[in-house]
């Protein structure tokens, strides 16, 4: 079983929709990243969460550290919007010391 | 732009060759990281440098290596390359090691590789 795991592994949705992406963790953490690809390949910080939320225009990221879950919002979608999306959680202390990545979210909001 | 430069964007050569792929951190970032994302699969950690010394490896073949410099820049060498070996490789860099309050993650555009 993945340390990180994301729901839904893909996620097609139209113009306008509310798109929820939701992240579940198994390790401790002390913070929880969201990440953005796009299909050309680069990868892009959107969130660092260590609780509570964040907003950050139509996006949105919320943390709930005793349930070790994470949600990434977002509002009005875009087609621009289509990219993957990548939870990763910062495992401090750990024997690796570095992000632990989920498998993804595949969205594509179409026109 | 994240801050983080990664060279060659594409690279493409053949079997048994072997390729430097290089990473200039965020200034002021003491440690970079390496990561490989074969097609359709996920982000694989390979290796950390800090502050020149390497911290944690992941899963990097014998056949890779990697170097920080004393400038803070990062090499990663690929060596007996084969078809799987195939990939966009990442690079990444932080303050200081993740984990820490508020260290967010800066990554460069990545390199891909592609093995013939």
């Amino acid at each position: 079983k993945n340390e990180v795991e994301q729901s839904p592994q893909n996620l097609t949705a139209q113009e306008g929709e509310f798109i929820t992406i939701n992240c579940s963790y198994s390790v401790g953490i002390s913070a929880l990243h969201w990440l953005q690809q796009h299909p050309g390949g680069g990868i892009v910080s959107l969130f660092m969460l260590s609780s509570g939320k964040k907003k950050h225009g139509r996006l949105i990221a919320t943390i709930n550290i005793q349930e070790k879950h994470s949600s990434l919002h977002i509002t009005a979608s875009h087609p621009r919007d289509s990219a993957v999306y990548i939870c990763a959680a910062a495992d401090y202390g750990g024997s690796q010391g570095n992000l632990i990545f989920g498998k993804g979210t595949k969205l594509s909001v179409k026109p | 732009d994240s801050g983080v430069t990664q060279t060659p964007k594409h690279l493409i050569t053949a079997t048994g060759q072997r390729v430097t792929l290089r990473c200039s951190p965020r200034s002021g970032d003491l440690s970079v990281y390496w990561y490989q994302q074969s097609l359709d699969q996920g982000l694989q950690f390979l290796i950390q440098y800090y502050n020149g010394e390497e911290r944690a490896k992941g899963n990097i073949l014998e056949r890779f290596s990697a170097q920080q410099f004393p400038d803070l820049h990062s090499e990663l060498n690929l060596s007996s390359l084969e078809l799987g070996d195939s990939a966009l490789y990442f690079c990444a860099s932080s303050p200081r090691p993740w984990g820490g309050v508020n260290t967010e993650a800066f990554f460069g555009q990545g390199t891909r590789l592609t093995v013939v």
